[in-house]
């Protein structure tokens, strides 16, 4: 089985401190994904990497970046913690399709509960 | 850019009924992969069935299926056999695929109940 592993499930931090989500996946999967949850909203795509060293913007980068030094490690960052950025946050991974026929799943983590204060 | 609606936030099933959770979504492709997630309360989010745009043939898992009408761009996931785990929260997700970089489109959720 897949295993997406994030760091930690619940964090705590004070506003404009600058925080650090990890992820990190068993399955040498290319792909890997940070989302937010929040009530009422479903889940955004924050920010996503096909290949290590690469990233993409999702529907909701602004106040976050992201670092994928190896293959098997995803990391979102707050820059500067804002009480908006109170939130689960979500790790996923898949493979890549090869094909606009194929179809690979999106595996996730447990998330982060994520309070600013 | 595509939507995922789920238009009722919450609903409620006796055990061993059927309950049926709705979805539509927006899109001009033509090929496209549609998906339904669980996410119980312990709260790892987990694939429950997905359908491929391009079969006609509405995909079943065990006691999950779903109704694809694709001119009406309408997903529903029924469950059968209700079970107490069950109890989760449920995400309809769209994919457009696009080479290596496929993205979800996730509605808002709904959460489901099931009363013993």
């Amino acid at each position: 089985d897949v295993k997406v592993t994030q760091s930690s499930r619940y964090l705590v931090k004070r506003t404009g401190e600058k925080v650090f989500l990890e992820c990190v996946q068993d399955m040498d999967h290319e792909n890997m994904f940070w989302y937010r949850q929040d009530p009422g909203l479903g889940l955004r795509l924050i920010y996503f990497s096909y290949d290590v060293k690469m990233k993409e913007k999702g529907d909701i980068p602004e106040g976050y970046s992201v670092s994928r030094e190896k293959k098997e490690r995803f990391s979102l960052i707050l820059e500067s913690a804002s009480t908006n950025q109170t939130s689960m946050y979500l790790c996923a991974s898949s493979l890549p399709d090869r094909t606009r026929y194929s179809n690979q799943p999106q595996h996730f983590g447990d998330g982060t509960r994520l309070s600013i204060l | 850019a595509q939507t995922v609606t789920q238009s009722q936030p919450e609903m409620s099933v006796q055990e061993a009924e059927t309950v049926t959770l709705s979805c539509t979504y927006d899109t001009s492709e033509s090929n496209y992969y549609l998906f339904w997630y669980k996410q119980p309360p312990s709260r790892q989010m987990i694939l429950v069935i997905r359908q491929e745009a391009y079969k006609q043939q509405n995909a079943t898992e065990n006691r999950f299926s779903v109704n694809f009408q694709k001119a009406a761009k309408s997903f529903s996931l029924k469950i059968s056999d209700s079970q107490l785990g069950d109890t989760a929260m449920y995400f309809c997700a769209f994919m457009n695929p696009s080479g290596a970089n496929s993205k979800l489109t996730f509605g808002k959720g709904i959460t489901l109940s099931v009363r013993p």
